[in-house]
């Protein structure tokens, strides 16, 4: 079975500086994408990020992007010049076979100001 | 496109009572989920429709529960004989099939006193 691993329960960063969150996932067959979702205290699942397997640059969207390393199974996410509403939980997603969603435990992300 | 709708917003409800959430998802998305998540945790998936057609239905998804899609567009989730280990927000979600774009609602925050 997929599994995606969040190895960072929190983490606190100050405001404007970059900020890596990680993603491993443990698939033998990754050809779905990887996916990364904010969820503020509202407790809405917004879409930031996809990274299709088959993709030879990383994505990026604004201050977001992924650094894909197919080798080492990692999709992590970063988020340059991190801003006071950057702070949520970040999951971490891939697609099985059956086009569904596999979700990490999250990491809580607080930016100081 | 008003994106995936859900309803109500918050529901509390005493323990014993059935309840029942309502999600409208993007129209032109066949594809429907239903995903539970209680505090500090990533979604769980519960079931899923394509069209009207119920294909999956998870193991967490007990007797009380059942989904319905009657005419492929919105559907409805109900609990019977509600209890507290079922307060949590209710997520649901929904894309092309075999597309990989999830677009969530704001979800269903249940909870059970």
């Amino acid at each position: 079975a997929q599994k995606i691993t969040q190895t960072q329960p929190g983490m606190f960063v100050q405001e404007k500086e970059a900020v890596t969150l990680d993603c491993t996932y443990d698939t033998s067959d990754p050809s779905y994408g990887l996916f990364w979702y904010k969820q503020p205290s509202s407790g809405e699942m917004i879409f930031l990020i996809y990274q299709g397997s088959y993709d030879q640059q990383n994505a990026t969207e604004g201050r977001y992007s992924l650094n894909f390393q197919k080798a080492r199974k990692s999709a992590n996410l970063v988020i340059s010049a991190s801003q006071l509403g950057d702070s949520a939980m970040y999951f971490c997603a891939s697609l099985d076979s059956n086009y569904q969603l596999i979700w990490g435990a999250g990491t809580k992300l607080i930016i100081k100001p | 496109d008003t994106g995936v709708s859900q309803n109500p917003r918050h529901k509390i409800t005493k323990r014993g009572q059935n309840v029942t959430f309502r999600c409208d998802p993007i129209s032109e998305h066949n594809r429907l989920y239903w995903y539970r998540q209680t505090l500090g945790q990533g979604p769980e998936f519960l079931t899923y429709f394509q069209n009207e057609a119920q294909l999956e239905k998870s193991r967490l998804l007990s007797d009380r529960f059942s989904a319905e899609r009657p005419k492929g567009s919105f559907s409805t989730l109900e609990i019977q004989r509600t209890e507290q280990g079922d307060s949590a927000m209710y997520l649901c979600a929904s894309s092309r099939q075999n597309k990989g774009g999830y677009t969530f609602g704001s979800g269903t925050r249940l909870t059970v006193v």
